[in-house]
């Protein structure tokens, strides 16, 4: 069935990278997105890879796409305490013209 | 400032009562979205609208209807069929110049809190 599936918890030294973790089931992708919900507030779309890129940066922020596993990471270099949120990979189906969203990685930063 | 308003920020109800959120926004986004967001579980879409006067359900459309009358406004009624209710709502916009389901604007939510 369709599924987005991330772990729940992720916890890093402030300073160093967080890298959190997506897979999903559905081979028809054609977008796959990284959502930051902070405490008691909407989402906020980070950012974004089409389903045929390997890779895209944009400030400290990688998004790492493998097609073949089915696999999407998001790596945060740098991490501050502002990056502490709940962070959400999505999915959007061409084929089914809906998306489906994973259950959310929460970031916490230690000092 | 362009953006989605939702209120309002908590809403408490008795059981067997409907109940309206609001949700407004100003960015001229023809598609807007409703979401219910539970406790480690991901965003499940109640009910999207392309265009006005035009909505379809999502995957947990039971127990809510909405109206899209205007472009800039998409409430949502959480009726007293809705056997849990208690949870965080969501609103989105996103411009169907692209995709639906594009890169999402989201409101800052509505806590209900039904007992």
């Amino acid at each position: 069935g369709e599924d987005v599936e991330q772990s729940l918890f992720l916890s890093v030294r402030e300073g160093d990278s967080s890298v959190i973790n997506c897979t999903y089931t559905d081979s028809s992708s054609t977008y796959l997105y990284w959502y930051k919900q902070e405490p008691g507030a909407g989402l906020q779309l980070l950012t974004y890879i089409f389903s045929n890129m390997d890779m895209k940066q944009d400030q400290r922020l990688t998004v790492l796409l493998n097609k073949k596993d089915k696999h999407l990471s998001l790596r945060i270099a740098d991490t501050q305490t502002g990056d502490s949120a709940i962070y959400f990979c999505a999915d959007l189906y061409s084929s089914a013209s809906k998306i489906i969203f994973g259950s959310g990685t929460r970031l916490s930063i230690r000092p | 400032d362009g953006g989605i308003t939702q209120s309002p920020k908590y809403l408490f109800r008795k059981e067997g009562q409907n109940v309206t959120l609001s949700c407004e926004q100003n960015l001229n986004h023809d598609a807007m979205y409703w979401y219910r967001q539970d406790p480690g579980q991901g965003l499940r879409l109640i009910y999207y609208s392309q265009i006005v006067n035009d909505f379809q359900k999502g995957d947990i459309a039971e127990g809510y209807s909405v109206s899209r009358e205007k472009k800039e406004s998409f409430p949502l009624t959480v009726t007293s069929a809705q056997k849990n209710p208690t949870a965080f709502y969501l609103c989105a916009s996103s411009s169907t110049s692209g995709r639906l389901f594009d890169e999402q604007y989201f409101g800052p939510g509505t806590r209900l809190t039904v007992t």
